[in-house]
């Protein structure tokens, strides 16, 4: 069934690391592809997107690639800080709309 | 812009009473999504409403309904209170159906005591 799996956490880095999360999905179709954060109390907020095979998906910092060969979405950022420090959710949506999600990654960042 | 506001935001309510939650989707956005975090469980997918019409359902036993209203708000109603249900229900809203991304409330905190 459809299904997504995320590296679990914590992952623990200092600032100015670099960063990658694994994501790898099961699911049929052409899914589109969503990473969200959520900080401590809060809600999901959408972290960025891609649609179909080869986009690149970016937001502050972070970019993610849609590959379909190896039905992956990494995760990654060149230099963390302190405020990246949340819980990271890998999620793609298919015919059905719902959004299907990871079991979320917990990333903290250390001076 | 508001985004989606959800209330209240903690509910507290003991096994056996009923519960019920709103939300607010953005201005312009049909569909409204609800989705349930609890403990242990990750985020898994309740019920999805577009144009006032129940579109689907979660693996979840029907004591948890919902409605959506004709300004597009949403109200999930949980029945006969488990302990087990205690988690933060998160509503979305998206602009149509389809695989566009989600845009999430700041959830309620239901504890069942």
């Amino acid at each position: 069934g459809n299904s997504v799996t995320q590296m679990e956490g914590p992952v623990t880095l200092s600032e100015e690391a670099f960063l990658t999360i694994n994501c790898t999905y099961t699911a049929t179709g052409y899914p589109s592809l969503f990473w969200y954060v959520q900080y401590p109390g809060e809600g999901l907020q959408l972290l960025l997107k891609a649609t179909k095979a080869d986009d690149k998906g970016s937001n502050k910092g972070f970019e993610a690639t849609y590959r379909k060969e190896t039905t992956s979405f990494h995760l990654e950022k060149g230099s963390v800080q302190v405020s990246d420090s949340a819980v990271y959710f890998c999620a793609f949506t298919g015919t059905a709309s719902k959004l299907t999600f990871g079991t979320g990654t917990r990333l903290q960042v250390t001076l | 812009e508001a985004g989606v506001t959800q209330s209240p935001t903690h509910l507290i309510k003991t096994r056996g009473q009923q519960a019920t939650l709103r939300c607010s989707p953005i201005s312009g956005h049909t569909s409204v999504y609800w989705y349930q975090q609890a403990l242990g469980l990750g985020l898994q997918f309740l019920l999805w409403y577009d144009e006032g019409e129940e579109r689907n359902r979660g693996n979840f036993p029907p004591r948890f309904s919902g409605r959506q209203f004709p300004n597009y708000s949403s109200e999930l109603n949980v029945n006969a209170l488990e302990l087990e249900d205690s988690a933060l229900y998160l509503c979305a809203s998206s602009p149509w159906e389809g695989p566009g991304p989600q845009h999430f409330g700041d959830g309620t905190r239901l504890s069942i005591l």
